[in-house]
């Protein structure tokens, strides 16, 4: 099956610098890639998708970017703020049949320090 | 316009019992898909619903069960639990299989 690794855990930095982090994927067949945010106690909240036909993908100051011939994927969150601290998962899923199933990677603790 | 609900919020089980958790989609989406979170990790995919029908299953024993609807409601139903089954389980809603899933907010499960 899928498998996801995701880095860094923990990732602190100062307000307005930018925040990178790395996802790989094991399946070459995985063709949707999400990422969620999670603030402590909270539902995971889709921030940004991207699927496989695309390289890229931007929303105001959080871009996706895709390699599929080595097989990861990154999020990229610029002028960064405090209400940006929270958990963030990638994720990865093919499509088998027509369901879909996501598979998630541990998490990033992202803080950011005023 | 309602998002992902889940019900109850907080449930305490004993070794051995068995419990039933519910969710109702965001409106307009008919698939729902269950995730179990334990602390300090990534959701795993318990199986997804569409049509009445499981149409996908994660690597969950049999013990995990479900069942939806016709309003595309759903229910996770889980027996003989174990102290491992402490967890926070999600739901997520999405209009169609293929299609970006939204959650719930969760219930929190533990088991005495």
């Amino acid at each position: 099956g899928e498998n996801v690794e995701q880095h860094p855990s923990t990732l602190s930095v100062q307000e307005g610098d930018s925040a990178v982090i790395k996802c790989t994927y094991s399946d070459s067949a995985s063709n949707y890639f999400p990422w969620y945010k999670q603030e402590l106690g909270k539902r995971p909240q889709l921030i940004i998708d991207i699927r496989s036909n695309v390289g890229e993908k931007k929303d105001q100051r959080i871009a996706v970017t895709l390699n599929k011939t080595a097989k990861h994927f990154s999020l990229h969150i610029t002028e960064t703020q405090p209400e940006d601290s929270a958990v963030y998962f990638c994720a990865a899923s093919g499509a088998s049949g027509s369901a879909r199933q996501l598979t998630f990677g541990s998490g990033t603790q992202l803080t950011v320090l005023p | 316009d309602a998002g992902v609900t889940q019900s109850p919020t907080h449930l305490i089980k004993t070794r051995g019992q068995q419990v039933t958790l519910r969710c109702s989609p965001k409106s307009g989406h008919d698939t729902v898909s269950w995730y179990q979170q334990a602390l300090g990790q990534g959701p795993q995919f318990i199986f997804q619903y569409y049509e009445e029908e499981e149409r996908q299953r994660g690597n969950f024993p049999d013990r995990f069960s479900g069942h939806q609807f016709p309003n595309y409601s759903s229910e996770l139903n889980v027996n003989a639990l174990l102290l491992g089954d402490s967890a926070l389980y999600l739901c997520a809603s999405s209009n169609g299989m293929n299609q970006p899933q939204h959650f719930g907010d969760g219930t929190r499960l533990s088991i005495l």
